[in-house]
């Protein structure tokens, strides 16, 4: 019963370094997700996929990029990584998009500290 | 830009006291979500509303969503410590994304 797996739960970078997140449900949802948590900011949402096969824009994507890989995995790759990319990663997913109020699930968060 | 503003962003209360955290915006939503979260895990959802006006209850929390569909709020009656989290307001317009609110700390004092 794993349902959202995001790998690795910790990670410290050096400023410029390439790292990618992983994630992966296993629900069969279609829409993943993926956004950033800081302290008194909530989630803003980096990248989604409405279905396999495509990627959009959220409200925060500069310095990331996406692959969804396939129905089951969403991955999130900084390519050079900035201090102010420090933060708490999660991944949802969806059996639908949010047009179809339908819950998201979450992971566990991928803690990210950038030096 | 924060669509959803949440108030207050933090509340420490006893055991057994009532509260209400407010979600509030501008802008006009198809459905609204809560979410509660705990240290080191994702947020997990509470309920979602779609309807102006709408009420629903889940044991001792009541959620309403605003008659315009701008604001919801989420009311907690004797409040227990295993209450204490992040709770999360999240609002969906016609569109695939979901706009968080800032977040309102609860901490429930046994």
């Amino acid at each position: 019963n794993a349902g959202v797996t995001q790998t690795p739960k910790f990670q410290v970078l050096k400023t410029g370094q390439s790292m990618t997140l992983q994630c992966a449900q296993d629900m069969n949802h279609n829409s993943m997700y993926w956004y950033r948590q800081d302290p008194g900011m909530g989630l803003r949402l980096i990248y989604y996929s409405a279905s396999e096969g495509t990627t959009d824009k959220g409200e925060v994507p500069n310095g990331y990029n996406v692959s969804r890989l396939n129905k089951r995995e969403f991955s999130l790759r900084l390519e050079s990584a900035a201090p102010s990319q420090t933060s708490v990663y999660f991944c949802a997913s969806s059996v639908l998009g949010t047009g179809n109020n339908q819950p998201q699930h979450f992971g566990d968060g991928t803690r990210l500290s950038i030096l | 830009t924060q669509l959803l503003e949440q108030s207050p962003q933090f509340l420490s209360i006893q055991e057994g006291e009532n509260l209400t955290v407010y979600c509030n915006s501008s802008s006009v939503f198809s459905s609204l979500q809560w979410y509660r979260q705990e240290p080191g895990e994702g947020p997990v959802l509470l309920v979602t509303v779609v309807t102006g006006g709408e009420v629903k209850k889940l044991k001792r929390l009541t959620f309403q969503f605003g008659d315009a569909r701008k604001d919801s709020s989420l009311h907690i009656t004797a409040a227990q410590p295993g209450d204490t989290g992040l709770y999360l307001c999240a609002g969906s317009n016609t569109g695939n994304q979901f706009y968080f609110g800032t977040g309102t700390s609860l901490t429930v004092i046994p």
